[in-house]
C-alpha cells in the first residue's frame, strides 16, 4: 500500500527565510507525488507534482521540491518566504492500483505560519 | 478559466434536514469526487462518478448519496444532517482515473454547518 508523511505538522517561518517542509512516501511502484496548497476556508491548489520525469520540480509561486527515490522523500522548498504562504500544505501521493481507480493518499497536512 | 465551482459557499442545515451541494465543472473531465473535510484534517473520499459509473468508499455512510445527471453537474445529496456532518466539502474532477499522473482539480468547498 502506498502512503506519505508529513513530518512536522507547524512550521513557522519568519518572512523572507527558507522554507523547507518534509515529506517521505511509501510506494511499491514508481509513484506519482504532488502538493497542494490549501488557504483557510478554501479548495485546494495544485503546487506542483512529480511524474518519473525530472527529479527536481519547480511549481508555481517559486516552490520546487526534489525527489529522492534512495530517501523515499519529496520535501517541498522555497528560498524566501511571503506572507500570502501562510496555509495548510498537503504532500499527496497517488494510490496506483492496476487498472483500478486511481485515487489521491494524503499526508496530514503541515500547517506553514509566517511571521513578519 | 476551466474551472471546478461549487455552490453555496456556505450552508446551514438543521439537524435531520436534508440538503443538497452542487458542483460543476468546465473543464470537461470525465471523472468527478467528492471529499469530505473536518477541520485540521485531511480531505475523506466520499465516492466518485467515472463518466456515469458511480463508486462509492466501502467507509461512507448511506446517508450520503449523489448524482451525476451530466458530464458537467455533480451533485452531494446528504439525506439526514447528523452533527457529526458538519465539515468542509471538496469537488474534484480529473481527467481520466486509471491515469496516476493526472492531477485532480479542486473547488472551492462548500462549509455544511448542522444546527
Amino acid at each position: 500500500a502506498q502512503s506519505v508523511t508529513q513530518l512536522d505538522s507547524h512550521v513557522s517561518v519568519s518572512e523572507g527565510t527558507p522554507v523547507l517542509l518534509r515529506c517521505n512516501y511509501s510506494s511499491s511502484y514508481s509513484p506519482s507525488l504532488f502538493w497542494y496548497v490549501q488557504h483557510p476556508n478554501k479548495g485546494l491548489q495544485l503546487l506542483l507534482k512529480y511524474t518519473s520525469a525530472a527529479t527536481l520540480v519547480k511549481g508555481i509561486n517559486g516552490f520546487e521540491a526534489e525527489f529522492k527515490k534512495s530517501e523515499t522523500s519529496f520535501h517541498l522548498t522555497k528560498p524566501s518566504a511571503h506572507m500570502s504562504d501562510a496555509a495548510e500544505y498537503f504532500c499527496v501521493v497517488s494510490d496506483r492500483r492496476g487498472g483500478a481507480t486511481n485515487k489521491l493518499i494524503f499526508g496530514t497536512g503541515t500547517l506553514l505560519a509566517v511571521q513578519p | 478559466d476551466a474551472m471546478v465551482i461549487q455552490n453555496p459557499r456556505y450552508q446551514v442545515t438543521q439537524f435531520g434536514k436534508p440538503v443538497t451541494l452542487s458542483c460543476s465543472q468546465t473543464l470537461n473531465h470525465n471523472v468527478m469526487y467528492w471529499y469530505q473535510q473536518k477541520s485540521s484534517q485531511a480531505p475523506k473520499l466520499l465516492f466518485h462518478y467515472y463518466d456515469k459509473d458511480f463508486n462509492n468508499e466501502a467507509d461512507t455512510p448511506d446517508n450520503f448519496q449523489s448524482r451525476r445527471p451530466n458530464t458537467s453537474f455533480c451533485f452531494l445529496d446528504i439525506r439526514s444532517p447528523g452533527l457529526g456532518d458538519a465539515a468542509m466539502y471538496l469537488c474534484a474532477t480529473s481527467r481520466d482515473r486509471r491515469q496516476p499522473t493526472y492531477e485532480q482539480y479542486f473547488g472551492p468547498g462548500t462549509r455544511l454547518t448542522v444546527t
